[in-house]
């Protein structure tokens, strides 16, 4: 199975602030991740997938980039609305995996 | 509008059976591949299963593979969960997803509200 390792764990910031979350993979995935963000009662949400690829409807703040082993999601001027559990997905096999999630909060 | 509503959910001993269902409108059910993944309480967000469009090819995680059975009625636009010998680490939201793909593992575009299972005695 292709183990996913995000870090930080978690990561405190403020509104206006450029946040950078990780994602590593244990072997090479090509171009098949994914970033979501979840919020707490809520359904998570697609984010950014193949990588780098903006899902509809998110906001152009949000970036992603890598490909291989590593990976790293961009938020390039956090929002009020940001603050959220971040989850990076790999889909180049069976079983799917998951990063173990990037809290971000507020400083 | 797209929607993806899972029932099913409840309290079940140990060792008991639960079946979840998934009703998916919206969107052409049989085109797309689909997903079971669940949150443990606290933890983070767990692969179950996943079946293809066709309902053809199946995949399971190691942690429930033998005890849980995914499947779709592609008439009824439906999912399913079987779920058998059911543990307490099985204690978890079980999220119904869509895929963004028909076949193979992919990205999840579209999440539902998720179905609450408890394994307790």
């Amino acid at each position: 199975d292709i183990q996913m390792t995000q870090s930080p764990s978690s990561v405190s910031a403020s509104v206006g602030d450029r946040v950078t979350i990780t994602c590593r993979a244990s072997q090479g995935i090509s171009s098949w991740l994914a970033w979501y963000q979840h919020k707490p009662g809520k359904a998570p949400k697609l984010l950014i997938y193949s990588a780098s690829s903006l899902h509809s409807g998110v906001p152009s703040r949000f970036s992603g980039s890598g490909s291989g082993t590593d990976f790293t999601l961009t938020i390039s001027s956090l929002q009020p609305e940001d603050f959220a559990t971040y989850y990076c997905q790999q889909a180049n096999s069976f079983p799917i995996t998951f990063g173990q999630g990037t809290r971000l909060e507020n400083k | 509008e797209l929607q993806l509503l899972e029932s099913g959910g409840g309290l079940v001993q140990p060792g008991g059976s639960l079946r979840l269902s998934c009703a998916a409108s919206g969107f052409t059910f049989s085109s797309y591949a689909m997903s079971w993944v669940r949150q443990a309480p606290g933890k983070g967000l767990e692969w179950v299963s996943g079946i293809s469009g066709s309902g053809t090819s199946t995949n399971y995680a190691d942690s429930v593979k033998g005890r849980f059975t995914i499947s779709r009625d592609n008439s009824k636009n439906t999912l399913y969960l079987q779920m058998n010998s059911l543990r307490a680490e099985d204690t978890a939201l079980y999220y119904c997803v869509k895929l963004s793909l028909l076949g193979g593992p992919s990205a999840v575009n579209f999440w539902g509200q998720g179905a609450l299972v408890t394994v307790s005695s």
